[in-house]
């Protein structure tokens, strides 16, 4: 079955630069790849997702990649500000399943 | 518009005391439901999917069941909790084939 790992477990970024979280699947069938935010104590809430027949798609500061190939996929936070801590969850998920495969989370903190 | 509610969101219980959390959806039908557990810091665990009325799918065996009585309704339970059973647990609803909407969350805490 599916898997999907998430690097790194914990990220401290300065305010203003950039955070960089990444996740690589196993199932070259999978071909939708969603960035879940939660904040502490509240729900997972999609901030942007990305099909396999697209290799980047960018929402304001946000923007995230794929790479087929390498069965890839990473979040780019651009300008960070204190509002974007939080844990970051990516996933994997094929035509065929009827769930999403969830990376196990990276926790961003941004430093004012 | 579609929403989806989950309650309660705080509950404490003893060791050995039953459970019932309880997620209704609202504004489709038909929906694939879920439950996840979250322990403190850590990810997303599917305990329970339900593609339909009396069709429940396990991931993890555990003392914990998942019943669906009606369409957009999904039920958690336990007959007797233990104290492993504390977290976060998550009702969740896809939209689609796609987005994954959550319910607001039930804090767990078995003492």
């Amino acid at each position: 079955g599916e898997n999907v790992e998430q690097h790194p477990s914990t990220l401290s970024v300065q305010e203003g630069d950039s955070a960089v979280i990444k996740c690589t699947y196993s199932d070259s069938a999978s071909n939708y790849f969603p960035w879940y935010k939660q904040e502490l104590g509240k729900r997972p809430q999609l901030i942007i997702d990305i099909r396999s027949n697209v290799g980047e798609k960018k929402d304001q500061r946000i923007a995230v990649t794929l790479n087929k190939t390498a069965k890839h996929f990473s979040l780019h936070i651009t300008e960070t500000q204190p509002e974007d801590s939080a844990v970051y969850f990516c996933a994997a998920k094929g035509w065929s399943n009827y769930q999403l495969i969830w990376g196990a989370g990276t926790k961003l903190i941004i430093k004012p | 518009s579609q929403t989806i509610h989950q309650w309660p969101a705080t509950l404490v219980q003893p060791v050995g005391s039953p459970l019932s959390l309880e997620c209704t959806v609202e504004g489709t039908s038909n929906p694939n439901l879920y439950w996840y557990r979250q322990a403190a810091g850590r990810g997303l665990q599917l305990l329970f999917y339900s593609v339909g009325i009396g069709q429940i799918s396990s991931e993890v065996p555990q003392n914990l069941s998942a019943s669906r009585p009606q369409d957009r309704q999904f039920i958690l339970s336990s007959k007797k909790l233990l104290l492993s059973d504390s977290g976060f647990y998550l009702c969740a609803w896809f939209r689609g084939d796609t987005e994954a909407f959550f319910g607001q969350g039930t804090r767990l805490t078995v003492v």
